[in-house]
Parts: structure tokens; C-alpha cells; sequence
């Protein structure tokens, strides 16, 4: 069945950088774009940035501009999200989430996985 | 930058009707999608485009769109359909998309 599965959770110290990734299995990977949505403890979803897996070509939310990096694995069907400088502010569950074209929509999300930045 | 901005908070008796709406300059253009999430659980896909329903999400479930409003209809609503809801559309100042505030819903 179509399914993303996501990297396990990550502890982090401010300063410092993480990388999750998104295999995805049961579709042809490189023909739905990815998105990447962050969850802070008790707050609402956050777009973050979207990549298709099959130009590699990505854009990202204003705001994480020159912090987050999206990549693709085209061999192992996996996306990455990287994020740099990490602040408190940024504990928080962090989905991917397909997107086909023609829904417009998010259709499959990953299981999320916990990032949490403490000194 | 551009937001959706939703109700925080609406109840509804069970078996009745609650709509849930999304405001924002984008959906004058855009349709939004909406997704609901329950506690520690990933969001699920509603509704999308004009009113469709992936499969598997009940018929009780219904979008609609004036202006720059969409809503979020739960006609019967259930207990199981306690959960925050939240609508996503493509936003016109600058991000590819843009998530709205989120609503919980509570059925009583």
C-alpha cells in the first residue's frame, strides 16, 4: 500500500542541524511532489516547503529560507528535510505529505517524527 | 504574510450540524482542502477542490466555497469526528501554500 514512513525522533542542542527523512513505497516516487509541514507542541500546522523528487527542484516557506534544505534520493524513493541552526522554537513534530497534481491536496502523510531542541 | 484564519473552538450536538469556515484572500482564487487531526495522530485529507471526498471519509463530510470563505460542513455529526480541523490553500503573497489557524471541534 502507498505509505511514507519517516526517521525516528532526534535530540538536538540549539546551534545545531537535523535531517529527516521520508521513504515513501507503493507509488512511482518521482511522480507526486512532496511537502514538508511542521506541528509545534500544541500549535497549528506549519508549511514549510514542498520538492519533486524528480527534477529535484524545491521551494520553501519565507520564513525557514536559508535554514532548510529538501533533497531527494531517487534510488531509495526518499526525501530529506535538513535543518539548520536549530533554536528552541523549533521542537516540533515535522510531517511529509504527498501531493498529487490533480488533488491539489495532501493525500498521504508520513507518521511525523519528533524533533526536539534543548540545551 | 497571507493567512486563513479559522473559529478556535466550535461544539456541536451529536447527530447535528456544525460548519466550520476558512478566510483568506487566496481562496477568492483557490479552492482550500481540509484535514482532520486527531490527538498524536498525522492529518487526514477530508475534503479537496470544489467538494470531493478521498475514499474511505464519510458522506457526512462536505466543502463549499463564496468569496473568500470556504467552509467545512459536518451534516450528523459523530463522536468520532471530535478532532482539530484544518484547511490548507495556495497562497497569493508569496508561498506556494499556507495552512489555516485550525478549529477544534468538540461534539457533545
Amino acid at each position: 500500500q502507498v505509505q511514507l514512513v519517516q526517521s525516528g525522533a532526534e535530540v538536538k542542542k540549539p546551534g545545531a542541524s537535523v535531517k529527516v527523512s521520508c521513504k515513501a513505497s507503493g507509488y512511482t516516487f518521482t511522480s507526486y511532489y512532496m511537502h514538508w509541514v511542521r506541528q509545534a507542541p500544541g500549535q497549528g500546522l506549519e508549511w514549510m516547503g514542498i520538492i519533486n523528487p524528480s527534477g529535484g527542484s524545491t521551494s520553501y516557506a519565507q520564513k525557514f529560507q536559508g535554514r532548510v534544505t529538501m533533497t531527494r534520493d531517487t534510488s531509495t524513493s526518499t526525501v530529506y528535510m535538513e535543518l539548520s541552526s536549530l533554536r528552541s522554537e523549533d521542537t516540533a513534530v515535522y510531517y511529509c505529505a504527498r501531493a498529487p497534481q490533480h488533488l491539489d491536496a495532501f493525500d498521504i502523510w508520513g507518521q511525523g517524527t519528533m524533533v526536539t531542541v534543548s540545551s | 504574510s497571507s493567512e486563513l484564519t479559522q473559529d478556535p473552538a466550535v461544539s456541536v450536538a451529536l447527530g447535528q450540524t456544525v460548519r466550520i469556515t476558512c478566510q483568506g484572500d487566496s481562496l477568492r482564487s483557490y479552492y482550500a482542502s481540509w484535514y482532520q487531526q486527531k490527538p498524536g495522530q498525522a492529518p487526514v485529507l477530508v475534503i479537496y477542490g470544489k467538494n470531493n471526498r478521498p475514499s474511505g471519509i464519510p458522506d457526512r463530510f462536505s466543502g463549499s466555497s463564496s468569496g473568500n470563505t470556504a467552509s467545512l460542513t459536518i451534516t450528523g455529526a459523530q463522536a468520532e469526528d471530535e478532532a482539530d480541523y484544518y484547511c490548507n490553500s495556495r497562497d497569493s503573497s508569496g508561498n506556494p501554500r499556507v495552512f489555516g489557524t485550525g478549529t477544534k471541534v468538540t461534539v457533545l
